[in-house]
């Protein structure tokens, strides 16, 4: 079964750092997202994507972050300068072409991204 | 604006026993709602949808969920709950009122299930 994968797992950097986190997502999906959830809070909705270009992102999703398709298989998310608050789990999820209501997100496993 | 509250952070029940976890959504227009699970080390999958065609919905593994307006309620059921369902549970309701459907996810609930 077709499923969506991020890499790397789990990622330790320093204050200040630049990191990316890499979402391969289902081969004939179309709509891309990025979703966080810091330790003991909800999973937030990060930013959206068709189309190679972003289609609605919240407050979260500062000019610190930017997303990517660089190679029509890969999604990114870069974050500049990273912040302490910036500790939390990033979730890739993409949908099908349509991208309707109600349509079904298949979420990858996650990347623990951990800022010291 | 669309939201979801789970009620219970933690739930533990007996192998055998009744599973119920609870959500609520806050939603202006008809909501698309949806329990997503999450076992240790990977991602969320999707255990059940609603979209307006029938109240109660059927998911994988004997899981079920009913929507009441009344209520404002979507509580994930399970009659008889397994060793194999401890897990993290997600209930997220459809954000329609953007660009894309992005998804709007509750606190989530960690059920133990004990021998």
């Amino acid at each position: 079964e077709p499923e969506v994968t991020q890499t790397p797992s789990h990622q330790v950097t320093q204050m200040g750092q630049e990191v990316i986190l890499r979402c391969v997502p289902i081969s004939n999906h179309l709509y891309f997202y990025w979703y966080r959830q810091i330790l003991g809070q909800k999973v937030e909705f990060l930013v959206s994507f068709y189309n190679n270009e972003i289609s609605e992102k919240s407050e979260i999703f500062d000019d610190q972050f930017s997303v990517e398709r660089p190679d029509g298989s890969n999604f990114t998310l870069k974050i500049r300068s990273t912040k302490l608050e910036d500790s939390a789990m990033y979730f890739c999820a993409s949908s099908e072409a349509e991208g309707t209501v109600g349509n079904e997100q298949y979420f990858g496993p996650g990347t623990r991204l951990t800022v010291t | 604006a669309q939201s979801v509250t789970q009620l219970g952070s933690h739930v533990s029940v007996s192998e055998g026993a009744l599973v119920l976890l609870r959500c609520n959504y806050s939603s202006s227009v008809p909501p698309y709602l949806f329990w997503y699970v999450q076992y240790p080390n990977q991602g969320l999958q999707l255990l059940l949808k609603y979209t307006s065609a029938a109240t109660l919905v059927k998911g994988i593994n004997g899981f079920e969920a009913e929507f009441k307006k009344s209520e404002t309620s979507f509580h994930l059921t399970k009659p008889s709950a397994h060793m194999s369902d401890a897990a993290e549970y997600f209930c997220a309701v459809s954000d329609y009122g953007g660009a894309t459907n992005k998804l709007i996810f509750g606190t989530g609930t960690l059920l133990a299930v004990q021998p």
